[in-house]
């Protein structure tokens, strides 16, 4: 799977769009893009995937670059509940029966007042 | 929504000591998972389930972990002698089947070994 650079920390004030950035040079033509989020030490939250269109759901909407070398994930209106780390995972999709996720550092968000 | 729930969700056992971990996948997944993560690091595999045999693990899943899927809904890890560095959280998680990528991770069983 390819591998994934994102941001340590950022902020974003409450009510404010949060763009999470993620880059993935060595993204394959079959790999897919998925955001997952862990909110203080629950489980890891299934945010949103795609391959190279853009994607949109209740929870976030995610920008993939033409080139497909990095993406955004946009939280269009972030709250204090948003505080997170947020994972960005490049993986092939429907690789038989294993499919697991690995999971890197993240992005710690913090949503503030 | 439905959930995958897990219990205890915190264990705390005498190193040496077996433990088992309980998990109730969402019931109509077909694929679980076993992930863990030792306190400030990151979110570790495991193991993965199908059809009621291992489809994967990692390293750190050795002779000393097992799991097993008991009654149809229930999914358990099981650690047969622990050991301090075993200390940490972990998380069950199931999905659907093998064209639907979203995971569902429980709540998570945090361990700790004395």
């Amino acid at each position: 799977d390819a591998k994934t650079t994102q941001p340590t920390s950022m902020d974003c004030a409450e009510g404010r769009a949060a763009n999470l950035p993620c880059n993935h040079s060595t993204i394959s033509g079959n790999e897919y893009v998925y955001w997952y989020r862990q909110i203080h030490s629950q489980g890891p939250q299934y945010i949103i995937h795609g391959l190279k269109n853009n994607e949109t759901n209740e929870m976030a909407s995610l920008i993939i670059t033409e080139d497909r070398k990095s993406s955004t994930l946009i939280l269009p209106h972030a709250t204090l509940r948003d505080t997170a780390v947020y994972y960005c995972i490049v993986r092939v999709a429907n690789t038989g029966t294993a499919s697991k996720l690995t999971f890197g550092t993240g992005t710690r968000l913090q949503v503030t007042l | 929504e439905p959930e995958v729930t897990q219990t205890p969700s915190h264990q705390v056992t005498q190193m040496g000591q077996e433990v088992i971990l309980r998990c109730v996948p969402i019931s109509n997944h077909l694929y679980f998972y076993w992930y863990r993560q030792i306190l400030g690091q990151k979110v570790e595999f495991l193991v993965s389930f199908y059809n009621n045999e291992i489809s994967e693990k990692s390293e750190i899943f050795d002779d000393q972990f097992s799991v097993e899927r008991p009654d149809g809904s229930n999914f358990t890890l099981k650690i047969r002698s622990t050991k301090l560095e075993d200390s940490a959280m972990y998380f069950c998680a199931s999905r659907v089947g093998q064209l639907n990528e979203k995971l569902f991770f429980g709540s998570g069983t945090q361990l700790s070994v004395l």
